[in-house]
């Protein structure tokens, strides 16, 4: 069975700094994993996946993950945040196919980003 | 281009009534799905359903039913609400790129 353990529950961080958010994964099998992004009293949106190919994967908005197979890694990281990047992060994991199957996802980290 | 559109977004109900939570995609996605949302635990997969025509239980289903009326809808039913039924759900569709409602708050008095 697969399981996703985000490592922190809350991460506090000051305008500007760089921040990471970590996941864990567990799977015996191939992997396809996932960054949900969820702002106050919203759905939750795709931030960024890895599905194959380069293990470095980049959003729009600056962030990037780094897939590591061997640690079983796919930590969120920024190099210099906005008070927008306040949100819940999820992170999401998915075993077999890309057309079928289940997402399981962690507990969420709470970033706050102050000015 | 509404995507998934989940109604209604808020819901107070008493223990023991029954209600349907809504559910409608128009990305013609053959999968969607039902998750709830607890403080602290993430989201947590009720029900799913892979096509049309079809339906299976994910990690929390009990106290839940759920029905696929066609490729677009995908219905949630409380039966018999409890207070531990209070929670935040979400409906998704397509399971790469999930596609996510914007919620149902219901709180189970």
């Amino acid at each position: 069975a697969q399981s996703v353990t985000q490592l922190d529950s809350q991460v506090p961080v000051f305008e500007e700094a760089p921040v990471e958010l970590r996941c864990n994964y567990s799977s015996s099998v191939s992997v396809y994993l996932f960054w949900y992004v969820q702002y106050p009293n919203q759905g939750l949106q795709l931030l960024l996946k890895y599905l194959s190919g380069s293990t470095l994967v980049e959003s729009i908005n600056g962030f990037e993950a780094e897939f590591n197979k061997s640690q079983t890694s796919f930590h969120l990281r920024k190099p210099s945040v906005h008070i927008s990047d306040t949100a819940e992060y999820f992170c999401a994991s998915l075993a077999g196919g890309t057309s079928y199957g289940k997402l399981t996802f962690g507990q969420g980290t709470i970033l706050t980003v102050h000015p | 281009n509404a995507g998934v559109t989940q109604t209604p977004k808020f819901q107070v109900l008493k223990t023991g009534q029954s209600m349907t939570l809504q559910c409608a995609q128009d990305m013609n996605h053959n999968s969607m799905y039902w998750y709830r949302q607890d403080p602290g635990m993430g989201l947590r997969l009720i029900y799913y359903s892979a096509s049309e025509g079809t339906t299976d239980k994910g990690e929390v289903p009990n106290g839940y039913n759920v029905s696929r009326l066609n490729k677009r809808e995908f219905s949630l039913r409380l039966e018999s609400a409890a207070p531990s039924q209070t929670s935040v759900y979400f409906c998704a569709s397509r399971v790469s790129e999930a596609f996510f409602g914007q919620g149902t708050r219901l709180t189970v008095v």
